[in-house]
């Protein structure tokens, strides 16, 4: 099974918004509400972020949101703070295996 | 407080075995599937497997089935990864997690990570 696809690398300022892709197919991300993200600082555990495409567990800032539309989903992070530089990984089911796939990684970087 | 603890670095030859462990505690272990996911140095993260500890139901990662095998031991709340022959490839972080069908198959509780270190 091949990995959800993310970009590299997304940047932006203090208070600005970033947004970051992670593209699946009709066997995962497209057919499945089961998406879920990930943040993992440097030298850390993952630590969940959104779970079921939009909600957030207690304890995660209003700032992270999820949206889905058809074999992509994406996740927003509003009014970036320097605490929110880490590398980001999206998850799906995928029927292919029963099972899940992460999303190739995304590193935000705030300038 | 609901966490999971795995065991301690390892440091091993190619060819030899190895068994990674990871206990749970704060909650009802057998109700919910635990699954390992490998960090190659640098890398991302990879899906290896998951176990329902209450039955020991398995599935695998089609690019991990046969390379690895995973049980768990309901009766002290622990999951296990192993392997029968390492190689230096197998080096990496490997995490245990909870996945919670609460939450839509989120994993939702990460153990700290083991890492793994194969050479000769």
């Amino acid at each position: 099974q091949s990995a959800l696809t993310q970009p590299p690398s997304v940047s932006g300022s203090p208070g600005q918004s970033v947004t970051i892709s992670c593209t699946g197919t009709s066997s995962d991300v497209g057919s499945y509400n089961r998406v879920s993200w990930y943040q993992q600082p440097p030298g850390t555990a993952p630590k969940l972020m959104i779970y079921e495409v939009s909600n957030r567990p207690s304890g995660v800032p209003d700032r992270f949101s999820g949206s889905k539309s058809g074999n992509t989903a994406s996740l927003t992070i509003s009014g970036l703070q320097a605490e929110d530089e880490a590398d980001y990984y999206c998850s799906s089911y995928t029927s292919s295996s029963r099972g899940y796939v992460f999303g190739t990684g995304t590193k935000v970087t705030v300038l | 407080e609901v966490q999971l603890v795995q065991s301690g670095a390892e440091v091993k030859k190619p060819g030899e075995s190895l068994k990674i462990s990871c206990k749970g505690s704060g909650y009802s272990f057998t109700s919910y599937w635990i699954g390992w996911v490998r960090q190659m140095p640098g890398k991302g993260l990879e899906w290896m497997g998951i176990i329902y500890p209450g039955d020991s139901d398995t599935r695998y990662s089609p690019s991990f089935q046969g390379q690895v095998t995973i049980s768990a031991d309901k009766s002290i709340s622990t999951a296990y990864l192993q392997w029968s022959s390492l190689k230096a490839s197998d080096t990496a972080m490997y995490y245990c997690a909870r996945l919670s069908t609460d939450r839509n198959d989120a994993f939702d509780i990460w153990g700290q990570g083991t890492m793994v270190t194969v050479s000769s």
